[in-house]
């Protein structure tokens, strides 16, 4: 079975210090890894996967295989990352996301 | 806006009565999928589509089921609606194949069971 584990519902930072969200995963095959998010009153959508190893607003994760981690980072926050993120796992034609860590970035 | 389109966006419903939300894709993929989402759960897989015909449970399909008769429509009902089948339901669409696992989500559908 896969499962990905997302320890905080909540992380709340000031503008400008630095943000990890953190996601764990637990799969027997070769992991495929995504973060989502989902702004206020706005559809879920993708904000970066791993095998594409591209920065997206700013926002970077690097797969670590040893860890069975795929922390989210970025070096400063800004008000607008204030969102829901959503980790997930792709695995058996399927996306199984972790239950979602709330981040808000106050001024 | 991104091809799939869900409809009702927004339901209230008495307990024991039939549901049934629609998913619509303009993208010609293979792939549908049913989520719930519900607060300290994330997104939950409820059914998911291989192709016309082709469905496969997912993590909560009890209470659920789903039919797609073709390509580019994926029902999700409720035979009989209960209060904890509340939730935001929300449509999924995938090409797949080799760097394509992508999901692309619709926007939404809320439903309430009094």
């Amino acid at each position: 079975a896969q499962r990905v584990t997302q320890p905080e519902k909540l992380l709340s930072v000031f503008k400008g210090a630095p943000v990890e969200l953190k996601c764990n995963y637990s799969y027997s095959g070769s992991p495929e890894l995504f973060w989502y998010v989902q702004y206020s009153r706005q559809r879920l959508q993708l904000l970066l996967r791993h095998i594409s190893r591209e920065s997206i607003k700013g926002f970077t994760a690097d797969l670590n295989k040893g860890e069975t981690s795929f922390h989210l980072k970025k070096p400063f926050a800004q008000e607008e990352d204030s969102a829901m993120y959503y980790c997930a796992l792709w695995g058996y034609s399927t996306l199984t996301f972790g239950k979602g860590t709330m981040l808000l970035v106050s001024p | 806006d991104a091809g799939i389109t869900q409809s009702p966006r927004h339901k209230v419903t008495e307990t024991g009565t039939p549901v049934t939300l629609r998913c619509h894709q303009t993208e010609n993929h293979r792939y549908m999928y049913w989520y719930r989402q519900d607060p300290g759960h994330g997104l939950r897989l409820i059914h998911y589509s291989y192709g016309v015909k082709d469905t496969d449970k997912g993590e909560v399909s009890d209470g659920y089921s789903v039919s797609r008769s073709k390509t580019e429509d994926f029902l999700l009902t409720l035979e009989s609606a209960t209060s904890s089948q509340t939730s935001v339901y929300f449509c999924a669409i995938s090409a797949q194949g080799a760097g394509a696992n992508v999901l692309t989500f619709g926007a939404g559908s809320r439903l309430t069971v009094l």
